[in-house]
């Protein structure tokens, strides 16, 4: 099984500021198969990004994916009040995983 | 718009069976896509549990797989999951979602609300 971990567990920023989340698999995956979900209490997750790097439909440009192998990043460019979630990623290639998270809290 | 909306008891006695139903509308399952099934523990991340194609090929998590079972019913345009033996562990949020057929559309981007399941006496 891939184990996704996520760092850091809380990212206390204020609006405006850059997001910068991490996403480390414990063995490659290929960029195709890796996505990123927000989700807002009392919500379904949504999703945000696939294939690492593209945007789903909807989601604003200041959302951002990139990375390959192991490691993976989303970059929020500039935090919005409605951006305070948490998010996760996923991979997809061999079975399903999830990480644990990664909260963003306004500072 | 395809809309996914889960339906079943919210209580379920240790050692039972929990069984959840997923009713699609706007989209006809026997067309395609891959449905399936992520629950959240209280407080907790998700976990992805399985997934079943239109053709009714399954896939399971390895960690549960020997207590679930997803089927489809295109006549009722549903999909249901079966988990067995529960314990209070299994206490959860679950959500049925859609993916795509191709291991590269294998993300979900279409999710029911969710609907909790608590395991108790």
């Amino acid at each position: 099984e891939i184990v996704l971990t996520q760092s850091p567990g809380t990212l206390s920023l204020s609006p405006g500021e850059r997001a910068t989340l991490s996403c480390r698999a414990s063995q490659s995956v290929s960029s195709i198969y890796l996505a990123w979900y927000q989700q807002k209490p009392g919500q379904a997750p949504r999703l945000l990004i696939y294939g690492a790097s593209s945007r789903a439909t909807g989601i604003p440009d200041r959302f951002s994916g990139s990375g390959s192998g192991t490691d993976f990043t989303l970059t929020i460019s500039r935090l919005e009040p409605e951006d305070f979630a948490v998010y996760y990623c996923q991979q997809y290639g061999i079975s399903r995983t999830f990480g644990q998270g990664t909260k963003v809290e306004i500072k | 718009q395809v809309q996914l909306q889960e339906s079943g008891p919210g209580l379920v006695k240790p050692s039972e069976t929990l069984s959840l139903t997923c009713t699609v509308s706007g989209y006809s399952i026997s067309n395609g896509y891959v449905w399936g099934w992520i629950r959240q523990p209280p407080g907790k991340g998700l976990e992805w549990i399985g997934t079943i194609h239109h053709s009714g090929s399954t896939y399971y998590n390895p960690s549960l797989k020997s207590r679930v079972t997803i089927s489809v019913d295109t006549s009722k345009n549903q999909f249901s999951l079966n988990l067995s033996s529960v314990s209070a562990a299994d206490t959860a949020v679950y959500y049925c979602a859609r993916s795509g057929v191709l291991v590269a559309e294998k993300y979900f981007h279409h999710w029911g609300q969710g609907t909790l399941v608590t395991v108790s006496s």
